[in-house]
């Protein structure tokens, strides 16, 4: 299966950039997606494909990369942001998330 | 709209079997996979299995043994059996919607969730 690997815990001040990593174990090619989960909703989609902006989402937010490294970024933060943050492949079978990054404000 | 909502008995004992419904509206699960994933407290996202929008499925490896996913498209209705549950097994389920933009597929659509515990 193919393992994502995120970044621990971070925390920033309001109107900072942040970025938040995820590394595949193996290529996914551009099929890595988004989440952000706040507690206790669901996950929402915040980009797909790597870099694309999903309808809705604040373009704060963006990603980039391919291959096994990725990155989304939030420019700038807002307190609203505070959530964790799920990279998710669909390149490879199984579907596989990461462990998730848990950004607080400070 | 499009929306999935998820149902269940909550509580389950050790070795029962767990049931759950995952209800959809506005599209046809003819033509969007519909997925599970759960969420240990606390814990990540797990992919639990699919069913795919021509009704073949997909499991989990880890879980195959003992789960089955199908549905009634007559009542856009998907269904998760799960037996032998075990404590590990205590989550949130949640039921997801697989669309595809360009060549990407992704999860678009979440239900809310439904909070099972495994407990005697």
């Amino acid at each position: 299966d193919t393992v994502l690997t995120q970044s621990p815990a971070l925390a920033v001040s309001p109107g900072e950039r942040v970025t938040i990593s995820c590394r595949a174990s193996e290529s996914v090619s551009t099929g890595m997606h988004w989440y952000q989960q706040k507690p206790g909703q669901q996950p929402k989609l915040l980009i797909y494909g790597a870099s694309n902006l999903e309808s809705g989402v604040p373009a704060r937010f963006s990603g980039s990369g391919s291959g096994t490294d990725f990155t989304l970024t939030i420019d700038p933060v807002e307190a609203d942001d505070t959530a964790t943050y799920f990279c998710q492949q669909s390149w490879n079978d199984p579907y596989t998330f990461g462990a998730g990054t848990k950004l607080e404000l400070k | 709209q499009v929306q999935l909502k998820e149902s269940g008995p909550g509580l389950v004992q050790p070795s029962q079997t767990l049931s759950l419904t995952c209800t959809v509206s506005g599209f046809s699960l003819t033509s969007n996979s519909v997925h599970w994933v759960r969420q240990p407290p606390g814990k990540g996202l797990e992919w639990v299995g699919a069913i795919w929008s021509g009704g073949s499925t997909d499991y989990n490896s880890a879980l195959k043994s003992r789960l089955s996913i199908s549905r009634d498209t007559s009542k856009s209705q998907v269904f998760l059996k799960m037996n032998s549950l075990q404590t590990e097994d205590t989550a949130i389920y949640f039921c997801t919607r697989e669309g595809l933009r360009r060549v990407y597929w992704y999860f678009d659509f979440w239900g809310p969730g439904t909070m099972v515990t495994v407990s005697s």
